[in-house]
Order: C-alpha cells, then structure tokens, then sequence
C-alpha cells in the first residue's frame, strides 16, 4: 500500500533533549512538508523540500533542523533550542508539477516534553 | 502575508442536522481545498476546488468556489457522529513554491 508513515506516535522529550521524528513515503513523491498543529489552531509549516538534498524554512523553522539524502525520507530533529516542543506534528507529501500539488498527509506524531 | 479565515471556529450540533462552514481570503485563490482531520490523525482531502462558482459534491459533503475567488463554503447534510472532527480550508501560496496555505480549522462536534 503507498503512503506516508510516521514514527513514533508519542515521544516523550526531555529538557535539553534534541529527538527526530521520522517521516517516510512510498508514493514517489518530489515534495515533502512538516507541520506543527497546536490546539484550537491551524497547521504552521515548519521546514518543506521540493527535492532530495535542498530544503526552504516555513514560518516557524526556529527550533528545528531537517534533511532530505534520500526521496523517500524527511525527518525532523525538534532542538533543544525550540523552547515550547510540546505540539502534533503533520509530514504531508504531494508531487511537484506546477505551483502547487494536493498534501497527502501522514497520521502524526504528537511530542510531549517530560 | 496570505490568511485564510474560517468560521465558525467551533460547532456543536444534533446528529441529522445539516452544517454550512466558510473560509475568507483577502486575496484571490484559484483553487480552493477542503481536509477533515480526525482525532489524532493528520488530515484527509475531502474536495478541491478549481474553477470560480464551481459546486462539488462528495456524498454528503458539498463545497463551492465563491465567485469573487476570496472565499468558499463546505456544507454537510445530515450528519452524522463520524462528521465530528477538524475541517481546514486551504489554498496555494502566492509564492511558487508548492506551498499550501491553511485555515484555522473549523471543530464540529456531533450530538448522538
């Protein structure tokens, strides 16, 4: 089955901890995004990639680091420098043909801080 | 920068009632789209939008593509407990950069 896989669902951060969250997608698709979603509110984008080995900050990339050596792979290292982690964080994929492509999204992984 | 706004932010409502939402833009989108998100889960595409007054339909969802390209509605008929979750509007970025635009979600709650 293709698709967007996410790992784990819970992670659990401690103070001064970096962790990675993992995002993979079988659907061969060029671009990748990660998301934050805190209650009541909208998805913010953190970081995206249109193409393996290049990757643009969004509206809240402080905090966080990305890599893309691989298509099929994006993940995301929370820093100990993001102050306020605790979020459900959202990898989407969608093909590159134009401007802008459909988000496929994957089920999330929400982080808590100890 | 590009906004989308929704409302209602929250709705609670009797199972069988029909649900009208909406999404504002100050500027113009030419595609408009429509997720649900369910609890603890990333979110789905129900429609997508392309063309200005376009009406679409999916079971018992519809959405339309206001004419003016600044705004667009999602109704549900009868709905139904599953109905319950996070619906986002969302639009491409004025940038060429593949990059979406969301709303703030709307949450609807269905009453058994």
């Amino acid at each position: 089955d293709g698709g967007i896989t996410q790992s784990p669902k819970y992670l659990f951060r401690k103070e001064g901890q970096n962790v990675t969250l993992s995002c993979e997608q079988n659907l061969n698709h060029d671009a990748m995004y990660w998301y934050r979603q805190d209650p009541g509110q909208g998805l913010r984008l953190i970081y995206y990639s249109q193409i393996v080995n290049d990757f643009q900050k969004g509206d809240i990339a402080e905090g966080y680091s990305v890599s893309r050596e691989k298509k099929e792979s994006f993940p995301l290292t929370v820093t100990s420098a993001q102050k306020n982690p605790t979020a459900f964080y959202l990898c989407a994929s969608s093909i590159v043909r134009g401007s802008w492509e459909t988000q496929y999204f994957g089920p999330g992984t929400r982080l808590l801080v100890l | 920068g590009q906004q989308l706004n929704q409302s209602p932010q929250s709705m609670f409502i009797q199972e069988g009632e029909d649900v009208s939402m909406n999404c504002t833009s100050s500027s113009i989108f030419n595609t408009w789209l429509w997720y649900k998100q369910d609890p603890g889960e990333g979110p789905v595409l129900l429609i997508a939008l392309y063309k200005a007054g376009e009406l679409t339909s999916n079971g018992r969802l519809t959405a339309q593509f206001g004419t003016t390209r600044k705004d667009s509605f999602l109704n549900i008929s009868a709905s139904i407990p599953s109905d319950v979750g996070i619906y986002f509007c969302a639009g491409p970025g004025s940038s060429n950069t593949g990059k979406l635009i969301f709303g703030q979600g709307t949450t609807l709650q269905v009453k058994p």
